[in-house]
């Protein structure tokens, strides 16, 4: 198994662009988390998915932000437009089951927002 | 605010001995787990204690779970250099709808 896969792996990008990070989880998985980890604030769930669909969004920061899983192997994370403060790694994750197994984590994307 | 806490934050020993983190959260809980994060990793997951469990093992790893203190602790015995990393604690809360919640974590180095 190739485990939870994202990329890209680093991300720089001027303030104002659009950015994607994309995310493939654990095939047979059915629930998918996006966090975003900085000093500061710690790791925080930003939205997940159960079976496709959107479950919980609110910990994204604003409506610069928006995620999508259009199938069950692939999601993405959207940030426009992007602004410095959004400059994090952002991980995404999957499980078999939500709430009762645990969670299996990508190497997260590094972004740089200049 | 974060649903766990880890105390220490940084905690630092010699190879062989006993390292023990500890974790308070704040509601009921239908499990607790324990991950390790190692430099410009992702998070793996180390072991989870459901709200009726009150220690698991899983190797050098030891885990109890206190629910009337909201409290967790993870000890790993007979350290090695490369059980440095982070540890973080993470809580389904029973309200929560299956999302996992982490706290700050510790930051865990083994001296050779």
């Amino acid at each position: 198994d190739a485990g939870v896969i994202q990329s890209p792996r680093h991300e720089v990008t001027e303030m104002g662009q659009e950015v994607t990070l994309r995310c493939k989880p654990i095939s047979g998985h059915n629930s998918l988390f996006w966090y975003r980890q900085t000093m500061m604030r710690g790791l925080e769930l930003l939205i997940y998915f159960n079976n496709n669909v959107p479950i919980d969004d609110s910990g994204m920061p604003e409506d610069r932000f928006s995620a999508k899983m259009p199938n069950a192997s692939f999601s993405t994370l959207k940030i426009q437009p992007s602004e410095p403060r959004d400059s994090a790694v952002y991980f995404c994750a999957s499980s078999s089951e939500t709430g009762l197994s645990p969670l299996h984590f990508g190497n997260g994307t590094r972004l740089t927002v200049t | 605010s974060q649903q766990g806490e880890e105390d220490p934050q940084a905690l630092s020993i010699q190879e062989g001995e006993n390292a023990t983190m500890n974790c308070s959260y704040k509601t009921s809980i239908n499990n607790l787990q324990w991950y390790r994060q190692n430099s410009g990793r992702g998070l793996v997951h180390l072991i989870l204690i459901r709200s009726n469990e009150r220690e698991k093992h899983s190797g050098r790893l030891r885990v109890t779970l206190d629910t009337s203190k909201k409290s967790s602790s993870l000890l790993i015995t007979a350290s090695r250099a490369a059980d440095t990393a982070s540890y973080f604690c993470a809580t389904d809360a029973s309200s929560g709808a299956g999302k996992s919640t982490f706290g700050d974590g510790t930051t865990l180095t083994v001296k050779p």
